[in-house]
């Protein structure tokens, strides 16, 4: 069983220029969540998917932020024009309906210049 | 304003000591979650507490939960060094996102 994985690790950009991470959750797992962690601080959610559908997104997620899960399966999680206060680290996590518990996996840690 | 609160936020204990950490939130929960995270590391699930006096144990870990207090609390029973880490409530408000807590950092001194 393989667990939440995350690419890149680490992304080191200049402001303005535009990032795209990528998530596998879990096998047959058909949530999927984005959080997004800054230092010294718990995560907060960003937006979560059942299958290939959003079902919800947090104020956070402005207009330069965009997520897919097109065939249900992986996630991209696309920033536009990148700012220094995107700056944190971005964790995945994924869950079968029905369950409890949401798993994260290592989160890509972004750097804006 | 939904706010889920943890203290302390920092905590130093000496090896072999018992402590709690306190997890208060403002509404009625779903369910409790209890993450440690490593430093550079991402969040790993410790416990699920789904009802008022649910009780879990995990070697020297023990959480709990009184949903009529809107309170859960993590103990530590005779800490080792292996337990220093960031440990995170979190729950879920109606819906299914984990709101979580500012995280208590804890060291354990030798």
């Amino acid at each position: 069983d393989t667990g939440v994985s995350q690419n890149p690790r680490h992304k080191i950009t200049k402001r303005g220029q535009n990032v795209t991470f990528r998530c596998d959750p879990i096998s047959e797992h058909n949530r999927l969540y984005w959080y997004r962690q800054t230092l010294g601080q718990g995560p907060e959610f960003l937006t979560y998917f059942q299958n290939e559908a959003q079902l919800e997104k947090s104020r956070l997620l402005s207009d330069r932020f965009s997520a897919e899960r097109p065939k249900g399966s992986f996630s991209t999680l696309e920033i536009q024009r990148t700012e220094q206060g995107d700056s944190a680290m971005y964790l995945c996590a994924s869950s079968l309906a029905g369950t409890d518990t949401q798993y994260f996996g290592p989160g890509t840690r972004l750097t804006v210049l | 304003e939904l706010k889920v609160e943890q203290n302390p936020l920092f905590l130093s204990m000496q090896e072999g000591k018992n402590y709690t950490i306190y997890c208060n939130y403002s509404t009625t929960s779903d369910r409790l979650y209890w993450y440690r995270q490593d430093p550079g590391k991402s969040l790993e699930s410790l416990f699920v507490l789904l009802s008022n006096g649910a009780v879990k144990q995990e070697g020297r870990l023990m959480a709990s939960l009184d949903t009529k207090a809107r309170l859960s609390t993590l103990h530590i029973t005779a800490a080792v060094h292996d337990l220093s880490a960031t440990y995170f409530c979190a729950g879920t408000f109606g819906d299914e996102k984990l709101t979580f807590g500012t995280g208590t950092r804890l060291t354990i001194i030798p």
